[in-house]
């Protein structure tokens, strides 16, 4: 159907590991993926993107990695802080008529001093 | 990056009630889209507003429910018409801007129907 899955609904971490956040999508013709942080009572900040001719991108602390053969997405957060705590969102985009983004259920990143 | 303001960022309707939320954006955008978001819950795609013609609505969103006006580039309309308790969600825009392709949100319009 039209959803893009998460593995881990809750993913409770210490403060100077590492977070790795995972997502499943749907569409193999979709040719653009993006991860979103949304903190609580604000909208999806956008993080990191990824075009389908990569397998890898990197960010400030952040790195996404696209495995098209399987349809995985994950998001890995080097040295995760306190303020990473947010629900993080995999969304991909479709290559419709009108380029429909598709989002995961998210999964909440809890991050303990 | 974009600047997505949008209004009322809060408010309490009584059941019944339509409301109209509006999304203005500071750079030239593609395209604008429509999402909601129900407590605890991802985001659901509710239509595309097309500036000048009838927005393009998901399976199970409705113009009668869902009106939706683009009149230019940067500025558009979501009404939420009639509401219900259900209807109680966060209503956000999303545009697309031209320099770069990515997409962005606004902070996201949260309706209480009581």
């Amino acid at each position: 159907g039209e959803s893009v899955g998460l593995h881990l609904p809750t993913l409770s971490v210490q403060e100077g590991d590492n977070s790795i956040i995972n997502c499943a999508y749907s569409n193999s013709a979709s040719d653009y993926f993006i991860w979103y942080k949304q903190e609580s009572g604000k909208g999806p900040q956008f993080i990191i993107d990824i075009r389908s001719n990569m397998d890898k991108r990197q960010g400030q602390r952040v790195t996404v990695l696209l495995n098209k053969t399987v349809k995985h997405l994950s998001l890995q957060i080097a040295a995760t802080q306190p303020g990473d705590s947010a629900v993080y969102f995999c969304a991909e985009k479709w290559n419709t008529g009108f380029q429909k983004l598709v989002f995961g259920t998210g999964t909440r990143l809890l991050v303990s001093p | 990056s974009a600047v997505i303001s949008q209004k009322p960022s809060r408010d309490i309707c009584q059941r019944g009630t339509s409301l109209t939320i509006q999304c203005q954006v500071d750079s030239q955008v593609t395209m604008m889209f429509w999402y909601r978001q129900q407590p605890g819950q991802s985001l659901t795609l509710i239509a595309t507003a097309n500036q000048g013609s009838e927005a393009t609505y998901e399976s199970g969103f409705v113009i009668d429910k869902f009106p939706i006006s683009r009149p230019n580039l940067t500025f558009s309309t979501l009404t939420v018409s009639n509401m219900s308790p259900e209807d109680s969600s966060i209503y956000l825009c999303s545009v697309v801007i031209t320099v770069g392709n990515t997409i962005y949100f606004g902070e996201g319009s949260w309706l209480t129907v009581v």
